[in-house]
């Protein structure tokens, strides 16, 4: 098992370009979601996912975009990078039930917007 | 969600218990207390959840007081690499779109 898998690991870009950030998940989990830490504070959620084709918005929604269209997949969209989005992000997933083992998260794409 | 409050920062020797406390006065009937850590630069880690009754898996043990106004997890021997911020969380075990929020945690720094 895979688990949560985040790529790039790394990304540096130029105010103003796009790009997605990946994030796949092999456990038939419901559940997924993107938050974005910074520096001294906790997590914060973007956007979540309850299942293929349903997403919402969570508390710092501006500046992405996501879709849902596999139960595997969860990809996070910049549609143009501002300083502002530089962060470490995070890709989680959970069954419906959290059951036992709560959410698994991703190991982190840390990007830098220049 | 409930919002809970934790100390920022704990110190215990390797080898000690490490209790961390956290505050949840507000916590509803059906609502659960999560913990997970984050090991530096790393994605979180769930530990474990609890309802009323006190829980213990392999990795630490969750005890509740009998009002649910507050909780505390123990880590029975801590190792250095048990050092991270921990999280406690409280919400229902589903709806709500599953989410987590997140405060600032408690560091917790084992040594030597």
């Amino acid at each position: 098992n895979a688990g949560v898998t985040q790529t790039p690991k790394f990304q540096v870009l130029k105010t103003g370009q796009s790009m997605t950030l990946q994030c796949a998940q092999d456990m038939n989990h419901e559940y997924m979601s993107w938050y974005r830490q910074d520096p001294g504070m906790g997590l914060r959620l973007i956007h979540y996912s309850v299942g293929a084709g349903i997403t919402d918005q969570g508390e710092v929604p501006n500046g992405y975009n996501v879709s849902r269209s596999t139960t595997e997949d969860f990809p996070l969209r910049l549609l143009s990078a501002a300083p502002s989005q530089t962060s470490v992000y995070f890709c989680a997933s959970s069954k419906v039930r959290q059951g036992t083992y709560g959410y698994t998260f991703g190991s982190g794409t840390r990007l830098t917007v220049v | 969600d409930a919002k809970t409050t934790q100390p920022p920062s704990m110190d215990c020797a390797e080898g000690r218990a490490a209790n961390l406390p956290c505050n949840h006065s507000t916590i509803s009937g059906n609502e659960y207390v999560y913990w997970y850590r984050q090991i530096h630069s790393q994605g979180p880690q769930y530990i474990i959840h609890g309802l009323k009754n006190n829980e213990t898996n392999e990795m630490a043990s969750l005890i509740i007081t009998e009002d649910r106004k507050s909780s505390t997890l123990i880590l029975p021997h801590a190792t250095l690499r048990d050092t991270a911020v921990y999280y406690c969380i409280v919400r229902m075990l589903t709806g709500g779109g599953n989410k987590l929020t997140f405060g600032t945690g408690t560091q917790l720094k084992v040594e030597l």
